[in-house]
């Protein structure tokens, strides 16, 4: 079995800051990571994800994560935000079956002007 | 080429009524999943679906709900005699194989018992 553990539920930041929001799993067995966003009352879009290769994935709107097996993290970072990037923020494993996805329960990032 | 369609987007209904929510999967897509999302928590899997077959209901509460995938038309999420505790926004995806990699998510149903 898979978990997801994302360690801040909110991260306010100023305009144009950079951001890093924390991602960190368990699994017995190979995964699949992935970052979605979803804006207010929407579904769920695909940042970015990994499966193999480069442990540097670069994603939509900027968005970077880096797969780190040793400290078993896939954290999210953008250089520099913006207001429209305001929205919740998941981070989700796959393993074993590969096509269940866990999710943590996601980190509220608010870009204040 | 439209995405994952939901409908209805929001749904009220009272304790003890049905609720019956419905997904087109993308052009192409055989394969359908439905998460469930509590306030305050990540999506949850309930059920994996075929046309015409239930993969995985591992994450399918035991009664009142159940899922299919005809072979014409939608797949359905049926909750039966609906409790305040079933409020929540519910997910369908679509991939066009067996994988997680392959997800396009719709934009949900929220489901509000009264």
């Amino acid at each position: 079995a898979q978990s997801v553990t994302q360690l801040d539920s909110q991260v306010p930041v100023f305009e144009e800051a950079p951001v890093e929001l924390r991602c960190n799993y368990s699994s017995s067995v190979s995964v699949y990571l992935f970052w979605y966003v979803q804006y207010p009352n929407q579904g769920l879009q695909l940042l970015l994800k990994y499966l193999s290769g480069s442990t540097l994935v670069k994603g939509i709107n900027g968005f970077e994560a880096e797969f780190n097996k040793s400290q078993t993290s896939f954290h999210l970072r953008k250089p520099s935000v913006h207001i429209s990037d305001t929205a919740e923020y998941f981070c989700a494993v796959s393993g074993g079956s590969n096509y269940k996805l866990t999710f943590g329960k996601g980190t509220l990032l608010t870009v204040n002007p | 080429n439209a995405g994952v369609m939901q409908n209805p987007r929001h749904l009220v209904r009272r304790r003890g009524q049905e609720a019956r929510l419905r997904c087109s999967p993308m052009k192409g897509h055989s394969h359908v999943y439905w998460y469930r999302q509590l306030p305050e928590e990540g999506l949850k899997f309930m059920v994996y679906l075929q046309k015409e077959n239930i993969i995985d209901e591992s994450g399918m509460p035991k009664e009142r709900f159940s899922a299919e995938f005809p072979k014409e038309g939608p797949s359905i999420l049926r909750i039966q005699q609906v409790v305040r505790g079933d409020s929540a926004a519910y997910f369908c995806a679509s991939s066009p194989s067996r994988d997680s990699y392959g997800y396009t998510f719709g934009s949900g149903t929220r489901l509000t018992v009264v």
